[in-house]
């Protein structure tokens, strides 16, 4: 499985743009990229996947160069309701890695007013 | 409707006692998984099913047993438990094999002294 390196925290200020950059050198050619959010006392929530270039969803972008050996979450304007942990996994499509989702320590990102 | 639910939410019990956690997600996923996060935020996972067969067992102590009654249910028993043990249980599911988005309860924080 990739190992992923991730800033261990973020501060930003409301309506900021937060770029959380994550490094995962050992990717391979079928693995996968993605994001999670984890608020105090809950469960992950899925955020984000890609595997190349660029994907957008209602909540998020996700930029990975074509050489894939980093990826960039970017969150457009938080607030205060996006302080939470962002944890970048690598998912393996391989028979052995497969479902192993290794999580890292995350990335604390607070936002103040 | 909660789509991953954990009961208990909290559990505090001494050490030597076996305990269970009760997992149970509505979303009709055929896989379901076990994960741990100690005191760092690391998340590690413990064990997955899919469709009621165990599929991940990673370096666990034998005093940790899943059951997977059906599909819909994944349920964590800890025998004779030890401080180290202490720590908060995710239970999450995908709809899936595969690079899948998890879905996540929200955690039993297991406390044994």
């Amino acid at each position: 499985l990739a190992k992923t390196t991730q800033p261990i925290s973020m501060d930003s200020y409301e309506g900021q743009e937060v770029n959380i950059t994550c490094s995962h050198n050992n990717i391979a050619t079928n693995d996968y990229i993605t994001w999670y959010q984890q608020f105090p006392s809950q469960g992950p929530r899925f955020i984000i996947q890609g595997y190349k270039t660029k994907v957008t969803n209602e909540v998020a972008s996700l930029f990975i160069p074509a050489d894939r050996k980093s990826s960039t979450l970017s969150l457009p304007r938080v607030s205060l309701s996006d302080t939470a942990v962002y944890y970048c996994l690598v998912d393996s499509m391989t028979t052995d890695s497969w479902g192993k989702f290794q999580f890292g320590a995350g990335t604390q990102v607070v936002v103040t007013p | 409707d909660t789509a991953v639910s954990q009961t208990p939410k909290y559990l505090v019990t001494q050490m030597g006692n076996d305990k269970s956690i009760k997992c149970e997600q509505n979303l009709g996923h055929d896989t379901m998984y076990w994960y741990k996060q100690d005191s760092k935020k690391f998340l590690k996972i413990m064990f997955s099913y899919n469709n009621k067969e165990l599929i991940i067992n990673e370096t666990v102590p034998n005093r940790f047993s899943p059951k997977s009654p059906d599909k819909a249910h994944l349920n964590l028993h800890i025998n004779s438990l030890e401080l180290g043990d202490s720590a908060v249980y995710f239970c999450a599911s995908s709809q899936a094999r595969g690079v899948v988005a998890l879905h996540f309860g929200n955690g039993t924080r297991l406390t044994v002294t």
